[in-house]
């Protein structure tokens, strides 16, 4: 089936533009994630959704980003007045709720990314 | 607040050989992932390890999980070109929030 798909793949702005990302999940796949990538680190939460609220917005790092979901599905990240610091990979993850063992956890999958690049 | 490191974080080893990358986590956690990422790809997923003591195998890699140690291991058997990558491990102490570990980059040379 169909994985996580983002768009655009790259993104090039000047510095001060906003910017919008997309992300759609796994059809059926209730929580979704953001999370950023900068070059040799780590993954960095930003944000998760469970259906269309957002319990935890706790990993976006100004007030300049924001993300909001529809209809439990697509989900946009907004970056305004970007800045160079901005620059990374943003991922998005889906996932369901899964049972192994009597015990439940949330295998994410992963979209390819988008490449912000702020000039 | 919970950290998760890896180590080593740069890997090089010739194929046929044998190595073990670790990851520790500072909080209590049962459910420990492994994720693969490929040179400007996104990350797959790897294993899933949701109990203390709990091993996984897939072809050249066994994963496994010491939770009262909060250590993960990943060991490589008998190396391939194939296995050169990234190799994060993730953990979370809520079912949703993950944190990742910095990535080991593994590079196998002929």
């Amino acid at each position: 089936g169909a994985g996580v798909s983002q768009s655009p793949s790259n993104k090039v702005t000047e510095k001060g533009k906003d910017v919008e990302l997309r992300c759609d999940p796994i059809s059926g796949h209730t929580a979704l994630y953001w999370y950023r990538q900068s070059l040799g680190q780590g993954l960095e939460f930003l944000i998760y959704f469970q259906g269309n609220s957002a319990p935890d917005k706790s990993g976006l790092p100004s007030d300049r980003f924001s993300a909001e979901r529809t209809g439990g599905s697509v989900s946009t990240l907004t970056i305004q007045r970007t800045q160079q610091e901005d620059s990374a990979v943003y991922l998005c993850a889906s996932s369901l709720y899964l049972w192994e063992m009597a015990v439940s956890f949330n295998e994410q999958f992963f979209g390819p990314g988008t490449r912000l690049t702020v000039l | 607040e919970l950290k998760v490191e890896q180590n080593p974080l740069f890997l090089s080893m010739q194929e046929g050989k044998n190595y073990t990358i670790y990851c520790n986590y500072s909080t209590t956690s049962d459910r420990l992932y492994w994720y693969r990422q490929d040179p400007g790809k996104s990350l797959e997923s790897l294993f899933v390890l949701l109990s203390n003591g709990a091993v996984k195998q897939e072809g050249r890699l066994m994963a496994s999980l010491d939770t009262k140690a909060r250590l993960s291991t990943l060991h490589i058997t008998a190396a391939v070109h194939d296995l050169s990558a990234t190799y994060f491990c993730a953990t979370g102490g809520s079912n949703y929030k993950l944190t990742f570990g910095k990535g080991t980059l593994l590079t196998v040379n002929p």
